[in-house]
């Protein structure tokens, strides 16, 4: 059974860089036709997606993130990681990382358990 | 981006009771070549993930009760619980990728009357 895993500083400095990372076990990452994804919830609010991955490092990203956004693949570690630059108060959010079965026609149906991530000074 | 309005805000329906839970899209989710429409529900209880209740608007995923569906087509869709339980109290949400930016519904919390 597929999992996700959420991880990366829970803290964050004004202007720097949001690094997380999301381990994906039970299956492989380059497998398949799923779709991996970041999505962020702000406390109290509603859900916000941030981008994806897929076959062979494609990538699409949310047009308000798109020039501050990276997601990387790492296919040997069974990891992909979210890279937010130049990050302010607005960022933060829990993030999540999901799984959108059958190229994301199927909906999200695996999600990791989230990370909080506070910037602050 | 495709924006979804959910209706109500919040809604409090008593036990065994049926509530309904209503989605908006701006712009049709329903693909003409295979006549699906691109929309899921899910369901937050707090401190929890989303959890995937239906897709294709009207798909159960497995393991969700009986008691949730899904109908609807082309920009106004709801979600039904038959018989409210306890363990149903949560934040429901549409979503859909019928074209990225993939985007939810504001949310609509469902409480016990």
């Amino acid at each position: 059974q597929v999992q996700l895993q959420e991880s990366g500083p829970g803290l964050v400095k004004p202007s720097q860089t949001l690094s997380l990372t999301c381990t994906v076990s039970g299956g492989s990452i380059s497998s398949g036709s799923d779709y991996w994804s970041w999505i962020r919830q702000p406390a109290g609010k509603g859900l916000e997606w941030i981008g994806h991955i897929y076959t062979l490092g494609s990538t699409d990203y949310n047009p308000s993130l798109k020039s501050r956004v990276t997601i990387p693949v790492d296919t040997s570690k069974n990891q992909f990681s979210l890279r937010l630059s130049s990050v302010t108060a607005a960022d933060t959010a829990m993030y999540y990382c999901a799984r959108g079965r059958n190229t994301g026609y199927d909906g999200f149906d695996i999600w990791g358990q989230g990370t909080m991530v506070t910037v602050s000074s | 981006d495709i924006v979804m309005t959910q209706s109500p805000d919040s809604l409090a329906v008593s036990l065994g009771e049926r509530a309904t839970i209503n989605c908006k899209s701006s712009q049709s989710v329903l693909y003409s070549s295979n006549k699906k429409n691109y929309l899921a529900w899910y369901q937050q209880k707090p401190g929890q993930p989303p959890k995937l209740l239906i897709y294709w608007a009207s798909t159960r995923e497995s393991g969700v009760p009986d008691r949730f569906s899904g109908s609807g087509s082309g920009t106004d869709f709801t979600l039904t619980i038959s018989s409210l339980q306890a363990e149903d109290v949560a934040v429901y949400y549409c979503q859909q990728y019928f074209i990225t930016p993939y985007t939810f519904g504001q949310g609509t919390k469902l409480e016990i009357k």
